[in-house]
């Protein structure tokens, strides 16, 4: 069972360099999130899915991207990467509350800005 | 969004049952209430979720009061392992708006 896999695990980015988190799921979910969280503190949602073809932001989407062109992908671009985008990322998918709600989640990717 | 509250901690004996209050009484009439749980250096977890009904599963059991202006996640006998940081978070009944915004949480300390 591969649920929701995110690639990379950990990378290390210079200021200014862009990147592509990349994250998947195989369970056929309609929703998909990506949540950012700084040390110590809590989640954060950044953009979210409600199906292929639309995406919408949450709390923090600036210096973010996203797109979902297949039910299964829903990459996030890191455009211009600065300090304060050092966090770890984290990407889940859920299907709809009436059915069994239940939302999984990657194991997340430890991103540093340097 | 419903607004939630949440203690910031809370400490329990290994073996006893916990009770996790949360209120949420902005929430609306379909709101679902979920609960996650985030356990040390690891990603959350679904816990449980309800509508109206107070809802068992293997893990716990969430009691729903019957306003829905709060709920209680039970945990019947914590263990070391229950040791997290648990979230209630309410949603909407799915569609083009459904999201899981995750609050502050409260963090639940177990004590052998």
């Amino acid at each position: 069972n591969a649920g929701v896999t995110q690639t990379p695990k950990f990378r290390i980015l210079k200021i200014g360099q862009s990147m592509t988190l990349q994250c998947a799921q195989d369970m056929n979910h309609n929703y998909m999130y990506w949540y950012r969280q700084d040390p110590g503190m809590g989640l954060k949602l950044i953009y979210y899915s409600v199906g292929a073809g639309i995406t919408d932001k949450g709390e923090v989407p600036n210096g973010y991207n996203v797109s979902r062109s297949t039910t299964e992908d829903f990459p996030l671009r890191l455009e211009l990467a600065a300090p304060s985008q050092t966090s770890v990322y984290f990407c889940a998918s859920s299907p709809p509350p009436q059915n069994t709600g239940e939302a999984f989640f990657g194991q997340g990717t430890r991103l540093t800005v340097v | 969004d419903a607004k939630t509250t949440q203690p910031n901690s809370m400490e329990s004996n290994e073996e006893e049952p916990v009770h996790l209050p949360c209120n949420h009484s902005t929430i609306s009439g379909t709101d679902y209430i979920h609960w996650y749980r985030q356990l040390p250096s690891q990603g959350p977890e679904y816990v449980i979720h309800g509508l109206t009904s107070n809802v068992n599963n293997r893990m716990a059991s969430l009691a729903i009061a019957e306003d829905r202006k709060s709920s209680t996640l039970i945990l019947h006998r914590a263990t070391l392992r229950d040791a997290a940081v648990y979230y209630c978070i309410p949603s909407n009944s799915g569609g083009s708006n459904y999201k899981l915004t995750f609050g502050k949480g409260t963090l639940l300390t177990v004590n052998p």
